[in-house]
């Protein structure tokens, strides 16, 4: 079973606008953790962010921003004022902690930025 | 630190032939994974090992051995190869993939002819 769905295949924004890519996970365990990747049109991944399950603070990093809900089952990250640079692939991705060797991706969002 | 190490970056493969691809961190990491990529499906786990002489099957293990001699190296290899086998594979390693998440190689570009 798909344990993070990222519904959104393909997102293209012009430049300076914001971009908001959705993620929801399924778990039964209580503790677990999720991350963000971008991978740039260059293939490497890149870690961005990690959340833990007991912490739903909202957190900012520069122009990136993630909202984390356990109500919704939800992890979304927002890219405010985008550029070009941030045209990348982006994953969402589950550890839990009954497996915690493992990560599970969703199918990534493909984000591209135009000038 | 050059982090993870993946060789080849390119390699073509007749159907049948095997080959190994190699995986090397010097970051003194205990977990390290090997996954696939394919268009629309993300990363897969192929095979992941928690230490050295510890290795154990991920989701999609069929067609591929591993083993894990030292804590440094964890090559992947294809034992008869056939074009469902084309993708982008990466090794990573990590301390703990919980607090730390995994640090991924730049990956291995397999295509099967």
């Amino acid at each position: 079973a798909q344990k993070v769905t990222q519904a959104q295949t393909e997102i293209s924004v012009v430049e300076k606008e914001d971009v908001t890519l959705d993620c929801v996970y399924e778990t039964r365990d209580t503790t677990y953790y999720l991350f963000w990747y971008k991978q740039p049109p260059s293939g490497e991944l890149v870690f961005l962010i990690r959340r833990n399950s007991f912490d739903e603070q909202n957190e900012i990093s520069g122009r990136y921003s993630w909202n984390f809900q356990k109500s919704t089952s939800s992890f979304n990250f927002t890219i405010t004022a985008s550029q070009v640079v941030d045209s990348a692939v982006y994953f969402c991705a589950l550890s839990e902690g009954s497996n915690d060797y493992k990560l599970s991706f969703g199918a990534g969002t493909t984000v591209t930025v135009r000038a | 630190n050059a982090g993870v190490t993946q060789t080849p970056k390119f390699q073509v493969l007749k159907t049948g032939q095997s080959m190994t691809l190699q995986c090397a961190q010097d970051m003194n990491h205990e977990y390290m994974s090997w996954y696939r990529q394919d268009p629309g499906m993300g990363l897969r786990l192929i095979h992941y090992s928690v230490g050295a002489g510890i290795t154990d099957q991920g989701e999609v293990p069929n067609g591929y051995n591993v083993s894990r001699s030292t804590t440094e190296d964890f090559p992947l290899r294809l034992l008869s190869a056939a074009p469902s086998q084309t993708s982008v594979y990466f090794c990573a390693s990590s301390r703990t993939v919980s607090n730390y998440g995994y640090t991924f190689g730049s990956g291995t570009r397999l295509t099967v002819v």
